[in-house]
């Protein structure tokens, strides 16, 4: 079976500011990982997703996130944030072997002026 | 490309009414989900389709809970008799067939927002 923890329900930063959103994962067998982004009263959109490669994945945005497998953690960036980026944030896996997609708990980023 | 399309997009009912809400992926899109998204929380599958045959319904309460896909393409989910703590956002999914170059990606619709009062 697979889970997600985001370990922040909530995040406040300041316009212009650097801001991460953890994430960690647990699963017995090999995953993809993703980011959503759900804006007010829309449905899920995806940031940006791991299947392979390069650990660094860049997303829609200026996000980015970075798969670390010995911490099974997929952590996700950006180095400067907007009001526009006020958001709900779910990051999610998924297992190689199915089309199933379990989702986190969500991490609300509020920007402030 | 069109998007997965829902409707109605917001529905309120009196408890112990009924609800039918309609998804229409992506065309060519063989998987199709339906969520569902208390307030404050993360989405939790309660069904999915490949084609027209159940792969997952193993969240699905099926003592008022019902979906179907007929043709393998559009998909209804209803719910009767709804209770108050069925108040959510249904979010509708879908997906390339299993195995596919996707990498699993899933695209989600604007979601139907239910209130039962």
């Amino acid at each position: 079976a697979q889970s997600v923890t985001q370990l922040d329900s909530q995040v406040p930063v300041f316009e212009e500011a650097p801001v991460e959103l953890r994430c960690n994962y647990s699963s017995s067998v090999s995953v993809y990982l993703f980011w959503y982004v759900q804006y007010p009263n829309q449905g899920l959109q995806l940031l940006l997703k791991y299947l392979s490669g390069s650990t660094l994945v860049k997303g829609i945005n200026g996000f980015e996130a970075e798969f670390n497998k010995s911490q099974t953690s997929f952590h996700l960036r950006k180095p400067s944030v907007h009001i526009s980026d006020t958001a709900e944030y779910f990051c999610a896996v998924s297992p190689l072997s199915a089309s199933k997609i379990i989702f986190g708990s969500g991490t609300r980023l509020s920007i402030r002026p | 490309e069109a998007g997965v399309a829902q409707s109605p997009r917001y529905k309120i009912i009196e408890k112990r009414q009924s609800v039918a809400f309609w998804c229409n992926p992506i065309s060519g899109h063989a998987t199709l989900y339906w969520y569902q998204q208390i307030l404050g929380q993360g989405p939790k599958l309660l069904i999915q389709f490949q084609n027209n045959g159940v792969v997952d319904d193993s969240q699905l309460p099926k003592d008022r809970f019902s979906a179907e896909r007929l043709k393998g393409v559009d998909s209804t989910l209803k719910i009767q008799p709804a209770k108050l703590e069925d108040s959510a956002v249904y979010l509708c999914a879908s997906s390339l067939a299993e195995g596919s170059n996707s990498g699993n990606t899933i695209y989600f619709g604007e979601g139907s927002w239910l209130t039962v009062v």
